[in-house]
């Protein structure tokens, strides 16, 4: 089945800076892409998303980019905020309307004000 | 985007007793829904898909008799935990498949369980 890393486990950063995540995922079959931030006590929300017939997205602070050759997407924050402290998690899942995500196993990130 | 409605948010009970959780889908079908299990600063767990109109499909490992799923309308999946222990208390998360090509994701806000 589907393997996905996540690096690092915890990050932190000055406001104003970049933070990024990295995943690897071990199913070349897999085809779209997630990343989740999730508040403390609160479920796991959608942030972004990447299908694997594109290299790269972006919604304004928020971009993720993929590369099928080395089988990983990374997630890019920048100029964080406080408020982009949580937990992320990345996923991978093969097809649509079907299938089950595997997901990472998560990053905490700590933007310091 | 999808709206996944979850609740209650937090339950307290005590051990024997069973405990039903609710997950919605407040603007759009979902014929399968998602039950995970969270423990604190880990990722998580998948126990079971929610197949509208169908039996569940468990994980390896997940007691079917412990929890019972029930997925009787398109917008609606319950989870029971029954005859729940301090070992089952958890933070259990629901989600469903959405978007214009039902590839998405969108999760509850969870369910904090607590048995005593």
């Amino acid at each position: 089945g589907e393997n996905v890393e996540q690096h690092p486990s915890t990050l932190s950063v000055q406001e104003g800076d970049s933070a990024v995540i990295k995943c690897t995922y071990s199913d070349s079959a897999s085809n779209y892409f997630p990343w989740y931030k999730q508040e403390l006590g609160k479920g796991p929300q959608l942030i972004i998303d990447i299908r694997s017939n594109v290299g790269e997205k972006k919604d304004q602070r928020i971009a993720v980019t993929l590369n099928k050759t080395a089988k990983h997407f990374s997630l890019h924050i920048t100029e964080t905020q406080p408020e982009d402290s949580a937990v992320y998690f990345c996923a991978a899942s093969i097809g649509t309307n079907a299938g089950k995500s595997t997901f990472g196993d998560g990053t905490t990130l700590t933007v310091k004000p | 985007g999808a709206v996944v409605s979850q609740h209650p948010s937090r339950v307290i009970c005590k051990s024997g007793t069973s405990v039903k959780i609710e997950c919605r889908s407040l603007d759009f079908q979902a014929t399968t829904m998602f039950w995970y299990r969270q423990f604190p600063k880990q990722s998580l767990m998948l126990m079971a898909t929610s197949n509208e109109g169908s039996k569940a499909t468990y994980e390896q490992g997940v007691e079917k008799d412990k929890f019972l799923i029930n997925h009787a309308s398109l917008t609606l999946s319950t989870l029971t935990v029954t005859s729940a222990h301090p070992e089952d208390s958890s933070f259990y998360i629901c989600s469903a498949r959405g978007g214009r090509t039902n590839e998405k994701l969108f999760f509850g806000s969870g369910t904090q369980l607590s048995v005593l």
